[in-house]
């Protein structure tokens, strides 16, 4: 079975752009959670979507917003990025046995410069 | 609000020494509570988990025992290996936070030979 498949792998962007990044969950798998990970804040989760809904929000500005496909992919967004948002952007997918069978992806590394 | 701290790392051991990471947390609920390990350059893997008071984690050599009275969840091995050097996380999930995970700082271990 594939595990959680993150594109792309690394990026790098300026202040000011945008970015979206994708996450392709497990397959038979309906939730997706979003995480950022930096050396200062550690892990923070961002947002977690269920059949299409976000079905729970972590404390980030609007500039963060997230979807999810029919087919469970998902993907995030941040707008107008600013220096503070270069981290590891971690995706996990979590089966029908809840959140103790949540399995995450490689992570995409976000540099902006 | 919840919350999960660890001992701050690195933590550096000589193989086949004995390990405790300690994990205390704080939450309004009744939280599962888990160990995640990340290994260099890869996203987060479920090392073990519990989720109920008194219950024993265990996987690979690792142990962990969910404390409610003194709301900890100290990761320990007996015999540590070069290829336990890793990043070891502690975290919580609330029942009613579907797939929502609170994440510690994180604790650094380097095994030496």
């Amino acid at each position: 079975k594939a595990g959680v498949t993150q594109t792309p792998r690394y990026l790098i962007k300026t202040r000011g752009q945008q970015v979206t990044l994708s996450c392709s969950p497990i397959s038979g798998h309906r939730s997706v959670s979003w995480y950022q990970q930096t050396p200062g804040q550690g892990l923070q989760f961002l947002f977690e979507y269920f059949s299409e809904t976000q079905r729970n929000k972590g404390n980030f500005p609007g500039r963060f917003s997230g979807r999810q496909f029919s087919n469970s992919r998902s993907e995030m967004n941040v707008s107008t990025l600013e220096l503070g948002d270069s981290a590891l952007y971690l995706c996990a997918s979590v089966g029908t046995g809840g959140i103790e069978t949540q399995y995450f992806g490689p992570g995409t590394r976000l540099l902006v410069l | 609000g919840d919350s999960v701290t660890q001992m701050e790392g690195p933590v550096t051991l000589s193989e086949e020494a004995f390990l405790t990471i300690n994990c205390t947390y704080t939450a309004t609920g009744y939280p599962s509570l888990f160990w995640y390990v990340q290994y260099p350059g890869e996203g987060l893997q479920l090392l073990l988990k519990a989720t109920k008071a008194d219950d024993k984690g265990s996987n690979k050599g690792f142990e962990a025992t969910y404390r409610k009275e003194t709301t900890s969840f100290h990761l320990e091995k007996g015999s540590v290996q070069v290829s336990d050097s890793a990043v070891y996380f502690c975290a919580l999930s609330d029942r009613n936070q579907g797939g929502k995970l609170i994440f510690g700082q994180g604790t650094e271990l380097s095994v030496k030979p």
